[in-house]
């Protein structure tokens, strides 16, 4: 079945650092792909998507790209701030519309 | 509006207890979903429902009933808790199956089950 594969955490830096959080995913067909944020003590929210190949989704400095050809969507940004501290979850949207969720990857920054 | 509320926020139970977690939503979006969030392993979906009166199973139902008598709200009753079912519970609401990705979650319920 489809599937999310993250990159394990924690993920600590300092505060202006660049971030990357690896997500690759294995999907029948071409599925939607999402970032979700979750800050300690509550509940997830979108960040950002993209629906089809080479799209970029971005929000909030953070940016994505679908890249079918080694099936990925890395999460990237410039320069991290203490409050980008959350737990990152990848997630596709399979042919049922279904959400499938990563691990996901807590990221912690540093001042 | 209040989005997805859900109650309570925390819980213990025994061993054999049954409870019902409740969630509320109150902008009238036509599909509900339960996951269970486990460390190390995500969200996983429980059960969803795509309007009033229709519900079916996700990825890890057993354990856990649910009913959709109105479109606001959706209930998930664990008939006789288990260790295994100590998690935290998110419930989720979109207007629609095809916007899943716009989903709104709740604020989580931990449970803990001795």
């Amino acid at each position: 079945g489809d599937s999310v594969t993250q990159m394990e955490g924690p993920v600590t830096l300092s505060e202006e650092a660049f971030l990357t959080i690896n997500c690759t995913y294995t999907a029948t067909g071409y599925p939607s792909l999402f970032w979700y944020v979750q800050y300690p003590g509550e509940g997830l929210q979108l960040l950002l998507k993209a629906t089809k190949a080479d799209d970029k989704g971005s929000n909030k400095g953070f940016e994505a790209t679908y890249r079918k050809e080694t099936t990925s969507f890395h999460l990237e940004k410039g320069s991290v701030q203490v409050s980008d501290s959350a737990v990152y979850f990848c997630a596709l949207r399979d042919s049922s519309y279904k959400l499938i969720f990563g691990s996901g990857t807590r990221l912690l920054v540093r001042p | 509006n209040a989005g997805v509320t859900q109650t309570p926020k925390f819980q213990v139970l025994k061993t054999g207890q049954s409870m019902t977690l409740q969630c509320a939503q109150d902008m009238n979006h036509e599909y509900m979903s339960w996951y269970r969030q486990d460390p190390g392993m995500g969200l996983r979906l429980i059960h969803y429902s795509v309007g009033a009166g229709i519900t079916d199973q996700g990825e890890v139902p057993n354990g856990y009933n649910v009913s959709r008598s109105t479109t606001e709200d959706f209930p998930l009753r664990l008939l006789s808790a288990a260790p295994s079912q100590t998690s935290v519970y998110f419930c989720a609401s979109t207007l629609d199956r095809g916007k899943q990705d716009t989903q709104y979650f709740g604020p989580g319920t931990r449970l803990t089950v001795l």
